[in-house]
């Protein structure tokens, strides 16, 4: 079953405009990723938020945490047609061995 | 520069035949893991190892077959068990085991039915 689920399936915006995604899990983590993936690639890890953080940023990149939701979201800002890809969140299963992928957001940058 | 390497880039499988997808690192990292990718899906973990001569099922296992003889090495064996072979397989790597690690990855095998 899936752990994450990416919200929404897809997103088109124009490009230098914001994009945000969100992803939700079930169980309790201790930390939670988001990776990107251009399409035919592998993925492309982004960044990681420990269950202790709230917020993280990496360049235009920023990542928030709620863990009483059991959510997290994704915000890119002013958004450049390189950023057209999937992304993804990843969180641990219970007992913290391994990731599960959520099935991803299919985000569309238009020029 | 380091990374993960992964061959073929496209393989095509013919009825009851075994194939073979190489995954290489030159990382020095402890874990590595073999993730299914169907279209428009997420990823779906088919086999882990967290240390050389060790491996463990993941939640698709059934049909593949790996080995780990070596750090850097993590060859997948689709079956013919499988009957649902067509996918895009990704291996990954990680500095050590565990969930808080990030996974590098690399690019991918597309393998197809002839």
């Amino acid at each position: 079953s899936q752990q994450g689920e990416e919200d929404p399936q897809a997103l088109s915006i124009q490009e230098g405009e914001n994009a945000t995604m969100n992803c939700s899990y079930k169980t309790s983590i201790n930390n939670l990723q988001w990776y990107r993936q251009n399409s035919g690639r592998g993925l492309v890890h982004l960044i990681l938020i420990r269950s202790n953080e709230r917020e993280k940023h990496s360049g235009r990149l920023r990542v928030t945490l709620d863990t009483s939701k059991k959510s997290s979201s994704l915000l890119i800002t002013a958004s450049r047609a390189a950023d057209t890809a999937s992304y993804f969140c990843a969180s641990p299963n219970f007992g913290n061995e391994k990731l599960t992928f959520g099935t991803g957001t299919r985000l569309t940058i238009i020029p | 520069d380091g990374g993960i390497t992964q061959s073929p880039k496209y393989l095509f499988r013919k009825e009851g035949q075994n194939v073979t997808l190489s995954c290489e690192q030159n990382l020095n990292h402890d874990a590595m893991y073999w993730y299914r990718q169907d279209p428009g899906q997420g990823l779906r973990l088919i086999y882990y190892s967290q240390i050389v001569n060790d491996f463990q099922k993941g939640d698709i296992a059934e049909g593949y077959s790996v080995s780990r003889e070596k750090k850097e090495s993590f060859p997948l064996t689709v079956t013919s068990a499988q009957k649902n072979p067509t996918a895009f397989y990704l291996c990954a790597s990680s500095l050590f085991r565990g969930s808080n690690q990030p996974q590098h990855f690399g690019d991918g095998t597309r393998l197809s039915i002839l």
